[in-house]
């Protein structure tokens, strides 16, 4: 099976612009998370999904950033209007429903730097 | 709440010898706890997991035992090679609960040869 594929793999963008993060789960997987990781705070959840629809987005900073899964197989995590302090490497992982000790997938990650 | 302590490290050994890492965890349920590794530049992969007490997981040499009365789950390898030089990440899911990881702060290892 593919793993977890993220794109892009760098993005380095100015202040003030759009960035849309991509995301494709594991095929067969009913659960995406979305995750940012900095040197300050460490492994942060921003926000994850069930079955296509978003369960928790407590971690989600601000409402500069959305995420979207419009199918099983493709989400989005979108910052607008981005700002240097949102550089950090983001993650998404999938995962699969079963009874017990149900690990995340994680991809390669996106390295974002807002500069 | 549910949260997770491991030493943070970083932690710099010889290659061949002996390796621990402490884990220990609060949890309000009955949590499958696991550990990840990260390598340079990659995403977390799943390293082990143990689902209930006195269960051991193990891979790749590496090994962690789920001890119920002490709250802990220690990571512990025989002989660290310099390909396991990483940051590795205790986590916990709490069954039956939310679907969040609950993740320590990492501890980077550096293998030296």
């Amino acid at each position: 099976d593919a793993g977890v594929i993220q794109s892009p793999r760098h993005e380095v963008t100015e202040m003030g612009q759009e960035v849309t993060l991509r995301c494709k789960p594991i095929s067969g997987h009913d659960y995406l998370f979305w995750y940012r990781q900095t040197m300050m705070r460490g492994l942060e959840l921003l926000i994850y999904f069930n079955n296509n629809v978003p369960i928790d987005d407590s971690g989600m900073p601000e409402d500069r950033f959305s995420a979207k899964m419009p199918n099983a197989s493709f989400s989005t995590l979108k910052i607008q209007p981005s700002e240097p302090r949102d550089s950090a490497v983001y993650f998404c992982a999938s995962s699969r429903t079963v009874p017990t000790a149900r690990p995340q997938h994680f991809g390669d990650g996106t390295r974002l730097s807002i500069l | 709440g549910n949260s997770v302590t491991q030493m943070e490290g970083p932690v710099t050994l010889s290659e061949e010898a002996f390796l621990t890492i402490n884990c220990t965890y609060t949890a309000t349920g009955y949590p499958s706890l696991f550990w990840y590794v990260q390598y340079p530049g990659e995403g977390l992969q799943l390293l082990l997991k143990a689902t209930k007490a006195d269960d051991k997981g193990s891979n790749k040499g590496f090994e962690a035992t789920y001890r119920k009365e002490t709250t802990s789950f220690h990571l512990e390898k025989g002989s660290v090679q310099v390909s396991d030089s990483a940051v590795y990440f205790c986590a916990l899911i709490n069954e039956g609960g939310s679907e969040k990881l609950v993740f320590g702060k990492g501890t980077k290892l550096t293998v030296n040869p």
